[in-house]
């Protein structure tokens, strides 16, 4: 079985600033997928950013992007230049590469708090 | 943009009483997936959904919980006989594997409240 942990409950940070989340996960898979999702207050999920575990090149969307240590099982989100409307749950997601019949396995979610 | 909505949005129902939740996938997705998210906690999968069939299932979905799509565009989680513990936040999601994607797309949710 799968397991994402993120060791972080609550963080916050002044607005622009830049901000890592962190999320290490345990498989014994070799292809994988991981992504980051984000909740505001409205609960619904938005996804943020993937990562493919084949591909070395980290993912980047924008103001996010990730470091991805395949052999640390280390996948953390950093985001630049934080604005307000960052502020929300964000959780990391492992997906096994089974065609797509898989579910996403979360995290128990970072809740980051972009203060003005 | 296409995307995945439900409905209701809130059902509060009594305990014992059964309750249907429906989703409305993206139109071209051919992978469907439910999942609830208890007050506090992290989201949970519960089943997934393909080719008319349940593909994959967690320990949650035990035999109280069902799935259908009746037609071409509904996919439904039924409960039968609800519970105060089944009180929680259900999501509805899809996804298209055609282009080598497997992102998951969310519904809005549907607030269970079990009284």
């Amino acid at each position: 079985a799968q397991t994402v942990t993120q060791s972080q409950p609550e963080m916050s940070v002044q607005e622009a600033e830049t901000v890592t989340l962190s999320c290490t996960y345990d498989t014994s898979e070799s292809n994988y997928y991981l992504f980051w999702y984000k909740q505001p207050p409205s609960r619904q999920m938005i996804l943020v950013i993937r990562q493919e575990a084949y591909k070395q090149q980290n993912a980047t969307e924008n103001r996010f992007s990730v470091n991805f240590q395949k052999a640390a099982k280390s996948f953390s989100l950093k985001i630049s230049d934080s604005q307000l409307g960052d502020t929300a749950m964000y959780f990391c997601a492992f997906l096994r590469d089974r065609g797509g019949a898989d579910g996403l396995t979360f995290g128990k979610g970072t809740h980051l708090i972009i203060q003005p | 943009e296409p995307e995945v909505t439900q409905t209701p949005s809130h059902q509060v129902t009594q305990m014992g009483q059964e309750v249907i939740l429906r989703c409305v996938p993206i139109s071209n997705h051919l992978y469907f997936y439910w999942y609830r998210q208890i007050l506090g906690q992290k989201v949970e999968f519960l089943v997934s959904f393909y080719n008319n069939e349940i593909s994959e299932k967690s320990e949650i979905f035990d035999d109280q919980f069902s799935v259908e799509r009746p037609d071409g565009s509904n996919f439904t989680l039924k409960i039968r006989s609800t519970k105060l513990e089944d009180s929680a936040m259900y999501f509805c999601a899809s996804s298209d594997r055609r282009g080598g994607g497997y992102e998951q797309y969310f519904g809005p949710g549907t607030r269970l409240t079990v009284t």
